[in-house]
């Protein structure tokens, strides 16, 4: 079956540390996104990339960093630097990237807590 | 003034009414527009998808878009139990990203 995976389902970060959400993706698109969301404040773009070995900054990308090495693969590490990870965190990926219709389609998510 | 408003509920209906959702937004360039439906814990899958304005219908769903008044509405005709979920729009123009709205909260009673 197509679509994208997220793991774990379930994070728990201890102060300091950083840790790193998997996104996989099997539609062969080429963009791919990470967002955040939060109760009452919908989805807030973190980084997206539009191409292997590139990608850009969202909204709130402070304390967040990204790679693309691999068109079916886009992790997201919270480093130590974001002083309030825990929210609902969510991949989505398109067949492109800003043109046009850019319909995302999205994975099960990862709920980040802090102990 | 947000880019795209959408009232947060919770709606709460009983079961086989028509539920209306709404969004307005701010930006006169948007012409794709997308409702996506989120179950609790869930990631928000797509429901519907309109290009510029008028209406679109699949199923139980129907989708209008009013580009003169900033408007798009999501209706769901029968409504079931299963349809309790959070429904997010979500809007762009030709070449800009992705702008979602925070979504309304809706339960349906049996």
């Amino acid at each position: 079956d197509g679509g994208i995976t997220q793991s774990p389902k379930y994070l728990f970060r201890k102060e300091g540390q950083n840790v790193t959400l998997s996104c996989e993706q099997n539609l062969n698109h080429d963009a791919m996104y990470w967002y955040r969301q939060d109760p009452g404040q919908g989805l807030r773009l973190i980084y997206y990339s539009q191409i292997v070995n590139d990608f850009q900054k969202g909204d709130i990308a402070e304390g967040y960093s990204v790679s693309r090495e691999k068109k079916e693969s886009f992790p997201l590490t919270v480093t130590s630097a974001q002083k309030n990870p825990t929210a609902f965190y969510l991949c989505a990926s398109s067949i492109s990237g800003d043109g046009g219709q850019n319909i995302q389609y999205f994975g099960a998510g990862t709920r980040l807590s802090v102990l | 003034q947000k880019e795209v408003e959408q009232d947060p509920g919770p709606l709460s209906v009983p079961e086989g009414a028509i539920v209306s959702l709404n969004c307005t937004y701010s930006n006169s360039a948007f012409q794709y527009f997308m409702w996506y439906r989120q179950y609790s814990r869930k990631g928000p899958e797509l429901l519907m998808y309109t290009y510029s304005s008028g209406n679109k219908e699949d199923g139980r769903f129907t989708a209008q878009v009013d580009k003169s008044s900033k408007y798009i509405s999501l209706f769901i005709r029968d409504s079931q139990p299963s349809d309790s979920a959070t429904y997010l729009c979500a809007m762009k123009t030709s070449y800009d990203k992705v702008i979602f709205g925070p979504g309304t909260s809706l339960s349906v009673i049996p």
